[in-house]
């Protein structure tokens, strides 16, 4: 059965520093893996995804994360982090068979202070 | 291009009452998803239907919970009677098809008293 990691429940960051977000995922065969974002009050907005190939995934917002098979990790980061991505982040994976259902980890809340 | 489409966006009722929640799915998109999204818990698949048919329902606490999507487009998702601990956020996505990308509505967010 698949299975996410967040370690971190709360990350605080100052505007313009770098940020990495840690995910690691259990699963028996090569997995999808996502990057959501939820802002307060909002559904979930996908950052980026991983199926194959290139294991850094590029994404929206100047957010990237690499694939590590051998470290079971997908690990979101962002060079220099804005105000306005204070939001929370969910980090999931998906099968390539079966009904495709996406686990998600327990989301990691950032805070951004000027 | 809409979006994933969900009303109402909250809703209070007490324990032992019942409710539904509405979604619309972005067009074409034969696969949907309902899940329950716990106050500071990450979402949790209740069911999937790939048209008006259910591929997987085993998280779906069965003896008060249903869903239908009689059409293959837009779907309902009723609680009764709800319980204190089904307060919670219910989020509706759909993808093109299975092991699509899934895009999520804004959710409804449900508080039982």
């Amino acid at each position: 059965a698949q299975s996410v990691t967040q370690p971190d429940i709360h990350i605080t960051v100052s505007e313009g520093a770098s940020l990495e977000l840690r995910c690691n995922y259990s699963y028996g065969a090569t997995p999808y893996l996502f990057w959501y974002v939820q802002s307060p009050g909002q559904g979930l907005q996908l950052l980026l995804k991983y199926f194959s190939g290139d294991t850094l995934v590029q994404g929206i917002k100047g957010f990237e994360a690499e694939f590590k098979r051998s470290q079971s990790s997908f690990n979101l980061r962002k060079p220099s982090v804005h105000w306005s991505d204070a939001a929370e982040y969910f980090c999931a994976v998906g099968a390539f068979t079966g009904a495709n259902n996406l686990f998600f980890g327990t989301g990691t809340r950032l805070t951004v202070i000027p | 291009e809409a979006g994933v489409a969900q009303s109402p966006r909250y809703k209070i009722i007490e324990k032992r009452q019942s409710v539904a929640f509405w979604c619309n799915p972005i067009s074409g998109h034969a696969t949907l998803y309902w899940y329950q999204q716990i106050l500071g818990q990450g979402p949790k698949l209740l069911i999937q239907f790939q048209n008006n048919g259910v591929v997987d329902d085993s998280q779906l606490p069965k003896d008060r919970f249903s869903a239908e999507r009689l059409k293959g487009v837009d779907s309902t998702l009723k609680i009764q009677p709800a319980k204190l601990e089904d307060s919670a956020v219910y989020l509706c996505a759909s993808s093109l098809q299975i092991r699509e990308t899934q895009y999520f509505g804004p959710g409804t967010r449900l508080l039982v008293l």
